[in-house]
């Protein structure tokens, strides 16, 4: 089945650990975006990546990296930089096609 | 800037009422535009999308929009909810070449049985 994989569905970090979180596609869709959900605040845009190799900063970037080796995985790194890093983080391709989404908390 | 507003934070209905969720954007060239729903506890679910052709648009689960370009409005719409819409439901516009999506703040709807 085609689609979009988040890992993993849930992830505890301790404070000032980088943790990675992981998004797989096989829809062969080129553009890639990662959002942050809080509560009452809706998406937010942190990176995404239109083609391989390439990617840009979205509203939110700061204490986040990403980065883009292969077309079908776009991961982010919530670093130690990141001062508020417990939220919910969706993954989508191709513009408007969402992963199921990893709930982070920092303990 | 671009943005996009839902007017209703929280609604609350009774089953079989009928529903009417607002959202208008600003941004004066072409756009699609989208509408998804969060199922307490599960992720972002499409409900259907606008890119061009017929403003009337039909989704999943009885669900409709329409897409007026005059208002920048593309409400959703549904004539009798169940128990079973109770989610959040999130408006979403995409404008330009780079299919980044602006989001409204979403709309809880609770469907009382």
């Amino acid at each position: 089945d085609g689609g979009i994989t988040q890992s993993p569905k849930y992830l505890f970090r301790k404070e000032g650990q980088n943790v990675t979180l992981s998004c797989e596609q096989n829809l062969n869709h080129d553009a890639m975006y990662w959002y942050r959900q809080d509560p009452g605040q809706g998406l937010r845009l942190i990176y995404y990546s239109q083609i391989v190799n390439d990617f840009q900063k979205g509203d939110i970037a700061e204490g986040y990296s990403v980065s883009r080796e292969k077309k079908e995985s776009f991961p982010l790194t919530v670093t130690s930089a990141q001062k508020n890093p417990t939220a919910f983080y969706l993954c989508a391709s191709g513009g408007y096609t969402f992963g199921s989404g990893t709930r982070l908390t920092v303990v | 800037a671009q943005s996009v507003s839902q007017h209703n934070h929280h609604v609350i209905l009774s089953e079989a009422a009928s529903l009417e969720l607002g959202c208008n954007y600003s941004y004066g060239g072409t756009v699609n535009l989208f509408w998804y729903v969060q199922y307490p506890g599960q992720h972002l679910q499409l409900l259907l999308k606008y890119f061009s052709g017929d403003p009337l648009v039909k989704g999943i689960k009885g669900f409709e929009a329409e897409f007026i370009k005059s208002k920048f409005s593309f409400n959703l719409r549904k004539p009798s909810v169940q128990w079973s819409d109770t989610a959040e439901y999130f408006c979403a516009v995409n404008a330009g070449n780079n299919r980044k999506l602006i989001w409204g703040l979403g709309t809880s709807l609770a469907v009382n049985p």
